[in-house]
């Protein structure tokens, strides 16, 4: 089945981008997202993308996918303390809301 | 618009018991997933509906089970409960038909004694 990796921790100072990565295994994984969760939260959608895109930009928020590598980043331009959290990368195939998620990257902002 | 709601919000159970958790969808959103978090296993899977009809199931034993009514309000249940069931329950609902964003609620956290 699909395994979805991330580092476990990123330590950024505020104003600084912060760049969170992620692999994927599985080649047919057509969606990929991106989920922000703070303590006692549920999951907050960030943004997703095709697998047909190289790049979508939202904001602060720019996701690159290079899909021959099945490598996903998630770079927030600018960073600052309220985005502290965790931060997880997900994959799904066309036909389903099935999501198999990495196990979060929590970043931490230094001010 | 209202989110995704999730009730309860906490409970505690013992070992043994049952559990029923439910699920609101957003207004107009017609599938309904369900995922298990916890600190060991992260995110996991459970199930899908759409339109009242189970498309996708989890790794998860029989004793997990789900439905979703014709309002596409969604109720999961927990036979049995054991000690390793203590979770963050997600419920995460979507419009189907294609549109990816999947919205998550703020989960019910369950703590089996």
């Amino acid at each position: 089945g699909e395994d979805v990796e991330q580092s476990l921790f990123l330590s950024v100072r505020e104003g600084d981008s912060s760049v969170i990565n992620c692999t994927y295994t599985d080649s047919s994984s057509t969606y990929l997202y991106w989920y922000k969760q703070e303590p006692g939260a549920g999951l907050q959608l960030l943004t997703y993308i095709f697998s047909n895109m190289d790049m979508k930009q939202d904001q602060r928020l720019t996701v690159l996918l290079n899909k021959k590598d099945k490598h996903l980043s998630l770079r927030i331009a600018d960073t600052q303390t309220g985005d502290s959290a965790i931060y997880f990368c997900a994959a799904s195939g066309a036909g389903s809301y099935q999501l198999t998620f990495g196990k979060g990257t929590k970043l931490s902002v230094i001010p | 618009k209202a989110g995704v709601t999730q009730t309860p919000r906490y409970l505690i159970k013992t070992r043994g018991q049952q559990v029923t958790l439910s699920c609101s969808p957003i207004s107009g959103h017609r599938s309904v997933s369900w995922y298990q978090q916890t600190p060991g296993q992260g995110l996991q899977f459970l199930f899908e509906y759409f339109s009242e009809t189970q498309r996708n199931k989890g790794n998860f034993p029989g004793r997990f089970s789900g439905r979703q009514f014709s309002n596409s309000r969604s109720e999961m249940n927990v036979s049995t409960l054991e000690l390793g069931d203590s979770a963050l329950y997600l419920c995460a609902s979507s419009p189907g038909q294609g549109v990816r964003e999947l919205f998550f609620g703020e989960g019910s956290r369950l703590t089996v004694l």
